[in-house]
């Protein structure tokens, strides 16, 4: 299976919306409404913003929203902080009973 | 609260098995709809799902690493683990472990680095 893409930067000013794109296939994102976000600084493990493509677990700032339209997935950040400053991966269910991880985009805030 | 901790050692030779186990406090491994992960991310690159175990037992892998892993799981000392077979370099990462309920990824280990190296 190859990974999601997603692009490798998204930067942004404080404030700003940025979104981030997950591209997959009908038999990943396409297929399931299992698409979920992680958010990861450095030498920290990950931590999920969004699950099942637009829901938050409960702790997670409502400026991140998630959704989906054909084979691919969005991460919406709002509002952007300098704390958002971080990498973000997507991770689909596939047809194959697995998961797939997207390739990973750094977000800066300029 | 949950919380899960990845151990085993920092440094394989290659061609060796890596072994790690995931040691779960908070929760039962056992738990109906509960899902165990491993993951990986290499140095400086991104996330690798390796596979997992299913509170029942079932396990389900990546197939580029299927002939390589077997993930196991202990109820009665609330563990799992992950067994990676003939290593090489490019199997040198931060190991994860994680707790999904169906999808919901939602508790992971801090995880633990594994060095491959003669």
């Amino acid at each position: 299976q190859s990974a999601l893409t997603q692009p490798a930067s998204v930067s942004g000013s404080p404030g700003q919306s940025i979104t981030i794109s997950c591209t997959g296939t009908s038999s990943d994102v396409g297929g399931y409404n299992y698409v979920s976000w992680y958010q990861q600084h450095p030498g920290k493990a990950p931590k999920l913003l969004i699950y099942d493509v637009r829901y938050r677990p409960s702790g997670v700032s409502n400026r991140f929203s998630g959704s989906k339209s054909g084979n691919t997935a969005s991460l919406t950040i709002s509002g952007l902080q300098a704390e958002d400053e971080a990498d973000y991966y997507c991770n689909s269910y596939t047809s194959s009973d697995t998961y797939v991880f997207g390739t990973g985009t750094k977000v800066t805030v300029l | 609260q949950l919380q899960l901790q990845e151990s085993g050692p920092g440094l394989v030779k290659p061609s060796e098995t890596l072994s790690l186990t995931c040691s779960v406090s908070g929760g039962s491994i056992g738990t109906t709809n509960n899902f165990w992960d491993w993951i990986r991310q290499p140095p400086g690159e991104g996330l690798e799902w390796i596979g997992s175990i299913s509170y029942g037992g079932t396990t389900y892998y990546c197939p580029s690493l299927k002939s390589r892993v077997t993930i196991s799981a202990d109820t009665s000392r609330n563990q799992f683990s992950l067994k990676l077979s003939s290593v090489t370099a490019a199997d040198t990462a931060i190991y994860y472990c994680a707790r999904r309920t169906i999808a919901v990824r939602d508790s992971w280990g801090q995880g633990t680095l594994v060095t491959v190296s003669s």
